[in-house]
């Protein structure tokens, strides 16, 4: 059964850089869309972006290109980087992994870490 | 942007009740609508992908149907573990987006 969990700074600083891992067991990286959602508190889902295994990515443009993922092979991992937040960036961030056969679907997700940008 | 609407935002109901929760797009996106479900203080559970295919494990009660712009989730017979907020999410084209949750409570 995949796994995946979350691991960064509770607490980043306004117009500093969130980074944030995703660490994935039971499943190989090299295969599958892995990706980034978040959610503000008390409030819907918003989708960051992802990164396939082969390297092409996607982002929401409503990040205005703030938004950069990664994957790192070797350690069965993917990060995500979000440059100049502010408090608007305050969220539960979600890595998950998704699937494009038939229908683009996150079927796996983390357990969620919430970020919270402040001096 | 595709928008995602869903009525009604919150629903209560008995175990046992068949409810329903639908999902509207602001233009077609054909069948390529996922649901997901939510408990407090807990990551999202895909459920149904492509409108009406449920993942694997996911119990029969939970049914999707729809295509277009209008999907609709039905659970057949509440069971006390489904309440919950629920999502949609299509898949047509980036950016996915998600509808603003409907949140199921014990009447």
């Amino acid at each position: 059964q995949v796994q995946l969990q979350e691991s960064g700074p509770g607490l980043v600083k306004p117009s500093e850089t969130l980074s944030l891992t995703c660490t994935v067991s039971g499943d190989s990286i090299s295969s599958y869309y892995w990706s980034w959602i978040r959610q503000p508190p008390g409030k819907g889902l918003e989708y960051i972006g992802y990164m396939y295994y082969s390297g092409s990515t996607n982002y929401n443009p409503s990040l205005k290109s703030r938004a950069t993922i990664e994957l790192d092979t070797s350690k069965n991992q993917f990060s995500l980087r979000l440059s100049s937040v502010t408090a608007a960036d305050t969220a539960v961030y979600y890595c998950a992994r998704a699937r494009s056969s038939g229908c683009f679907r996150f079927e796996y997700w983390g357990q969620g870490i919430l970020v919270t940008v402040s001096s | 942007d595709i928008q995602m609407t869903q009525s009604p935002s919150s629903l209560s109901a008995s175990v046992g009740d068949r409810v329903t929760i639908t999902c509207r797009a602001s233009q077609s996106v054909n069948i390529y609508l996922n649901w997901y479900q939510q408990k407090p203080g807990k990551a999202p559970k895909f459920l149904i992908y492509a409108a009406s295919n449920l993942q694997d494990g996911v119990p029969s009660r939970f049914s999707g149907s729809g295509s277009g712009t209008d999907f609709a989730l039905t659970i057949s017979s509440l069971q006390p573990e489904d309440f919950a907020t629920y999502y949609c999410q299509q898949s047509i084209g980036t950016p996915y987006t998600f509808g603003q949750g409907t949140k199921l409570e014990i009447k």
